[in-house]
């Protein structure tokens, strides 16, 4: 079946834009990470949705970043007034029953 | 602190060779490790999960070791490809009272092969 996709694959933007970027989860999957990982360092937890409890959002950087899931399925990562510290590959990932978390292939998001 | 780390950071090895990365955590309380492959411009890809009970897995020419008391484990690959070219990435899954999953992810080793 299909499996996780992000869009865009690819986005450049100026600093100061915000920008949204979409998870479409497998479907049946009721958890929904997102993650970011900066050029040559590791993935780092952003936020988790379960279910229709109130998301886990610990691991947001700062109140410009946000994130929504609708219907329990579709995410979007929204980034207002992007800075060029934000420049990453921002990763989905969603979890069915068991312990696997199945990723995107990313969004690689440049802020000039 | 909940921590993952790995090493080496990286490493280059002939093809055909065998090689064997080192993941050690201090995440409590344990709920599974993973490790992933992670090729360049991709996402992540599972390579093997492993629960407290389990202490080795295989996944074609890759193991996985767990050591739950010692809190490490290892992922070894043998007789290494072109294509095992990647960055590997252990991760660390904590389950909390609400039965929410905490996931701590190493930095990963890069891994070279060369002809």
């Amino acid at each position: 079946g299909a499996g996780v996709s992000q869009s865009p694959s690819n986005k450049v933007t100026e600093k100061g834009k915000d920008v949204e970027l979409r998870c479409d989860p497998i479907s049946g999957h009721t958890a929904l990470y997102w993650y970011r990982q900066s050029l040559g360092q590791g993935l780092e937890f952003l936020i988790y949705f379960q279910g229709n409890s109130a998301p886990d959002k610990s691991g947001l950087p700062s109140d410009r970043f946000s994130a929504e899931r609708t219907g329990g399925s579709v995410s979007t990562l929204t980034i207002q007034r992007t800075q060029q510290e934000d420049s990453a590959v921002y990763l989905c990932a969603s979890r069915g029953q068991g312990h696997e978390q199945y990723f995107g292939p990313g969004t690689r998001l440049t802020v000039t | 602190k909940n921590q993952v780390e790995q090493s080496p950071q990286s490493l280059i090895i002939l093809e055909g060779k065998n090689c064997t990365l080192q993941c050690n955590y201090t995440v409590s309380p344990f709920s599974n490790l993973r490790w992933y492959k992670q090729d360049t411009g991709r996402g992540p890809v599972s390579l093997t999960i492993m629960t407290f009970s389990e202490n080795t897995k295989s996944n074609g020419r890759y193991t996985a070791t767990l050591d739950a008391d010692t809190k490490q484990s290892s992922l070894h690959i043998t007789a290494s490809q072109l294509s095992d070219s990647a960055s590997y990435i252990c991760v660390v899954t904590r389950t909390n009272s609400g039965g929410y999953q905490k996931v701590t992810f190493g930095t990963g080793t890069k891994l070279q092969v060369i002809p």
